[in-house]
């Protein structure tokens, strides 16, 4: 019973590279979103996917696209990355809009 | 506003004591209350919450208080314990509505250090 995992765990990434980062859940959930967690912050919404199909932008969109690949596959890309992206992301699922929402570990990603 | 603001940034509590944190938000639309609480490495988990229809919800050592009026709730953790030394956030959010509406608002958090 595995919840949510995301892939990779670490990686450092050039200014400009490009990434995706992996998440698949096996709840049978069908709302999935990505979060970036940056010290004092909390934890702000990047997109979310209410269910297959469907993706929305959340508080902090800029320099990510999603794609809900499956019900079960929700992954997140930086085309260009840059330093100000280097944060922890987690991703989480949840039945529809009703919680509680089930997270990952998170990928920690470090842009120089 | 969407805001949840959540007191204080770190707190440090001898063990067996009481730790208290709390959340204040602006939305009167929000129906749900979750905590969630947070290891070095680990995401976050859902620790208790709840619903505006109710004052206070104990689960264990952990309880919320919920004064609807003021728009503030808190939690307090019962004889903490070194075990309890993590993060933890206050977060709402409008029950069953899709989209936008239904997504969590998170505060920024309070790191618990409990002190054996």
């Amino acid at each position: 019973n595995a919840g949510v995992t995301q892939t990779p765990k670490f990686q450092v990434l050039k200014t400009g590279q490009s990434m995706t980062l992996q998440c698949a859940q096996d709840m049978n959930h069908n709302s999935m979103y990505w979060y970036r967690q940056d010290p004092g912050m909390g934890l702000r919404l990047i997109y979310y996917s209410a269910s297959e199909g469907t993706t929305d932008k959340g508080e902090v969109p800029n320099g990510y696209n999603v794609s809900r690949l499956n019900k079960r596959e929700f992954s997140l890309r930086l085309e260009s990355a840059a330093p100000s992206q280097t944060s922890v992301y987690f991703c989480a699922s949840s039945t529809y809009n009703y919680q509680p929402q089930h997270f990952g570990d998170g990928t920690r990603l470090s842009i120089l | 506003q969407q805001q949840v603001k959540q007191s204080p940034q770190s707190l440090i509590v001898q063990k067996g004591g009481i730790s208290i944190i709390n959340c204040a938000y602006e939305n009167t639309a929000f129906d749900y209350f979750p905590w969630y609480q947070q290891f070095p490495g680990k995401g976050p988990a859902l620790l208790i919450a709840i619903r505006p229809d109710v004052s206070e919800k104990k689960e264990g050592r952990f309880t919320i208080s919920f004064n609807k009026s003021a728009k503030q709730f808190s939690l307090h953790i019962m004889d903490s314990q070194p075990g309890d030394s993590a993060t933890y956030f206050c977060a709402a959010s409008r029950l069953g509505y899709g989209g936008s509406q239904g997504n969590l608002i998170f505060g920024k958090g309070t790191k618990l250090s409990v002190k054996p």
